[in-house]
């Protein structure tokens, strides 16, 4: 079946740094991939819809400045958190929507737990 | 807009015994999909089902069945002889569009333990 992949799967960061979390489609091609984020104890809510070779479209309420993504290939999406504070910990995780079966199904990454000391 | 939503925030059941996890949404889309995931302590979101609108029949698959009531806007599943590995975060969630691979609007979860 297809599988998307995510990297780093655990990721410690200090206070002002940017860390980037790479989202792969690894045995297909993702035109379109979602990035999700999730508090503790929280549900997933859709930060960005990212299309390849275009703008991302952001959700209300999320800094597209602060929460880069780039999708420059059919297999490969990034988010990257810039000046990281505390407050950006959470899980990230992302969703790819396959070209193979008319695209009609959407695969989830294993997501990234991002600590922000 | 879209709105999941899942009353039962925490769930404990004995093992062995059946539980219902409830999911009501709400969309203006004729045509949707619904979802339901399984999130362990890992974080991995396990897909268990994805029903079209179309499709008001319910579902088994071994332990697990979903009944799906549009006149009520419902999706509920049900866990049979429950086990201790079923205890996780359980999401349902919808999709609009023809193909259901559309932005997913997730519930807030239900935090279902199976105690041994």
């Amino acid at each position: 079946g297809a599988v998307v992949s995510q990297h780093p799967s655990w990721v410690i960061c200090k206070s002002g740094t940017s860390v980037k979390i790479e989202c792969r489609s690894l045995d297909f091609q993702a035109t379109t991939m979602f990035w999700y984020r999730q508090f503790p104890k929280q549900s997933l809510m859709l930060m960005a819809t990212s299309n390849e070779g275009s703008k991302a479209t952001y959700e209300q309420g999320v800094e597209k400045d602060k929460f880069l993504i780039n999708h420059a290939s059919l297999t490969l999406s990034t988010l990257t958190v810039t000046s990281a504070h505390p407050e950006d910990s959470s899980f990230y995780i992302c969703s790819a929507r396959g070209v193979q079966d008319g695209g009609n199904t959407i695969y989830f990454g294993e997501g990234s737990w991002l600590t922000v000391v | 807009a879209q709105k999941v939503t899942q009353a039962q925030t925490e769930i404990s059941v004995v093992e062995k015994e059946d539980v219902t996890l409830d999911c009501v949404y709400e969309t203006r889309d004729t045509t949707y999909y619904l979802f339901w995931y399984k999130q362990p302590p890992s974080g991995e979101l396990v897909f268990l089902i994805r029903r079209n609108s179309f499709d008001e029949q319910n579902e088994i698959s071994g332990r697990y069945s979903w009944n799906f009531q549009k006149s009520t806007s419902s999706f509920n599943f049900t866990i049979t002889a429950s086990q201790v590995v079923d205890s996780a975060v359980y999401f349902c969630a919808l999709s609009g569009g023809s193909f259901g691979n559309e932005k997913l609007t997730f519930g807030t979860g239900t935090r279902l333990t199976i105690i041994p």
